[in-house]
């Protein structure tokens, strides 16, 4: 049982190069998160997927676009990364919506860098 | 405007030594708020939740209170281990849906 896993753990993109991150879940999971975390902020969400084939803008949605694949897994793509895009990203699953008190378990971040 | 701010920033104690770790919200209307652990270069990890209605709630050293008319909670660190060096990070949830609002959190440092 892996719980979240996030693939890369780091990359380096020069400014206008695209990517995309990956995340699976082992739980069995409906819902999932993709949050950035930069210095002295608190994580922020970007997108989220209440369930399968659902996905939800959070609060930093701009550069970016998802994909719920399947239950297990849930991808963020930049498009044309920008420096303003530098940051450590993590992934994040839960059985449902957490305003019912469920669990958030969180992935160990992709560390990615845009020069 | 929804806001968590955490106090203090970071913070410096001796093994073995008690603290306790702030957080205010304005968050309204509010459904659940959570503590976490973030160890270095690692995602967080749950430490725990409470409703609106909990005013306390105990995981093993860590117990964690709130005060819902205030909108305070703290989170109180007893007998303090090295391994306990992280940032601790309070998450307030807002009603009707997975919007979560993070605070900045506490830096802790135990040192021997």
């Amino acid at each position: 049982n892996a719980g979240v896993t996030q693939t890369p753990k780091f990359q380096v993109l020069k400014t206008g190069q695209s990517m995309t991150l990956q995340c699976a879940q082992d739980m069995n999971h409906n819902s999932m998160y993709w949050y950035r975390q930069d210095p002295g902020m608190g994580l922020r969400l970007i997108y989220y997927s209440a369930s399968e084939g659902t996905t939800d803008k959070g609060e930093v949605p701009n550069g970016y676009n998802v994909s719920r694949l399947n239950k297990r897994e849930f991808s963020l793509r930049l498009e044309s990364a920008a420096p303003s895009q530098t940051s450590v990203y993590f992934c994040a699953s839960s059985e449902a919506w957490l305003a019912g008190g469920y669990e958030q378990y969180f992935g160990p971040g992709t560390r990615l860098t845009v020069t | 405007k929804n806001q968590v701010e955490q106090s203090p920033q970071s913070l410096i104690i001796l093994e073995g030594k008690n603290c306790t770790l702030q957080c205010n919200y304005t968050v309204s209307p509010f459904s659940n708020l959570r503590w976490y652990k973030q160890d270095t270069g690692r995602g967080p990890v749950s430490l725990t939740i409470m409703t609106f209605s909990e005013n306390t709630k105990s995981n093993g050293r860590y117990t964690a209170t709130l005060d819902a008319d205030t909108k305070q909670s703290s989170l109180h660190i007893t007998a303090s281990q090295l391994s306990d060096s992280a940032s601790y990070i309070c998450v307030v949830l807002r009603t009707g849906g997975f919007k979560t609002i993070f605070g900045a959190g506490t830096r802790l440092f135990v040192k021997a």
